[in-house]
């Protein structure tokens, strides 16, 4: 069964310090890795994509990178701004032609000043 | 990027009632969108895959006649809730593939969501 498993489940921050987010999955086969910012009430918004020869993509402030072998991703946010309190959502998409993708839970990020 | 709109953007309704969402690409053309329902603190759930000019297709456990589909053009899917109760309040959000370009290949675009309360 197709898997992602996200940690933490929630993280608080003060405004300015770094922090990583990490997914684990199981999907196979395997297309690409997706991190999406999703903020309260809004629909999620893509920040990154990586595809299984690529081990790292920045996108600003935000890096994401990609061990296909051990199948972990992280993602990792530079100097927190208040902005950046959102849920983050790590989505694998398992190729084949295939458009379903399997959502992870999340990982609540919340950043105080 | 793409953009994906939905209207409205929140619904009250009393139970009982129908209650239809738009799901639109404003800058592109769709021809597979996708439903999904988020419960407070969850991740996104699908619903079902909305394909132009064909019946959609359902996932496992959702009722295809209380949740209506119809995605009659290239830029337009609707989500009709038939005879809604308060169990089907919940935070709605459509997405859709952009079709042509290998580096876009397989990245949804998400609409902004729509706020479902049944009173």
């Amino acid at each position: 069964k197709n898997q992602v498993e996200q940690s933490p489940q929630s993280l608080i921050i003060l405004e300015g310090k770094n922090c990583t987010l990490q997914c684990n999955y199981t999907v196979s086969p395997f297309s690409n890795l997706r991190w999406y910012k999703q903020d309260t009430g809004r629909g999620p918004v893509s920040l990154t994509i990586m595809t299984f020869s690529e081990n790292t993509k920045s996108n600003g402030r935000y890096t994401a990178t990609l061990d296909a072998d051990t199948k972990q991703s992280s993602l990792h946010i530079t100097a927190s701004q208040l902005s950046d309190s959102a849920s983050y959502i790590c989505v694998v998409s398992p190729g084949g032609g295939s458009y379903i993708p399997t959502f992870g839970r999340g990982t609540s990020l919340i950043v105080h000043p | 990027g793409a953009v994906v709109s939905q209207h409205p953007s929140r619904v009250i309704c009393k139970s009982g009632t129908s209650v239809k969402i738009e799901c639109r690409s404003l800058d592109f053309q769709a021809t597979t969108m996708f439903w999904y329902r988020q419960f407070p603190k969850q991740s996104l759930m699908l619903m079902a895959t909305s394909n132009e000019g064909s019946k959609a297709t359902y996932e496992q456990g959702v009722e295809k006649d209380k949740f209506l589909i119809n995605h009659a053009s290239l830029t337009l899917s609707t989500l009709t809730v038939t005879s809604a109760h308060p169990e089907d309040s919940s935070f709605y959000i459509c997405s859709a593939v952009v079709p042509g370009l290998a580096a876009e290949r397989d990245t949804q675009y998400f609409g902004p969501g729509t706020r479902l309360t049944v009173l």
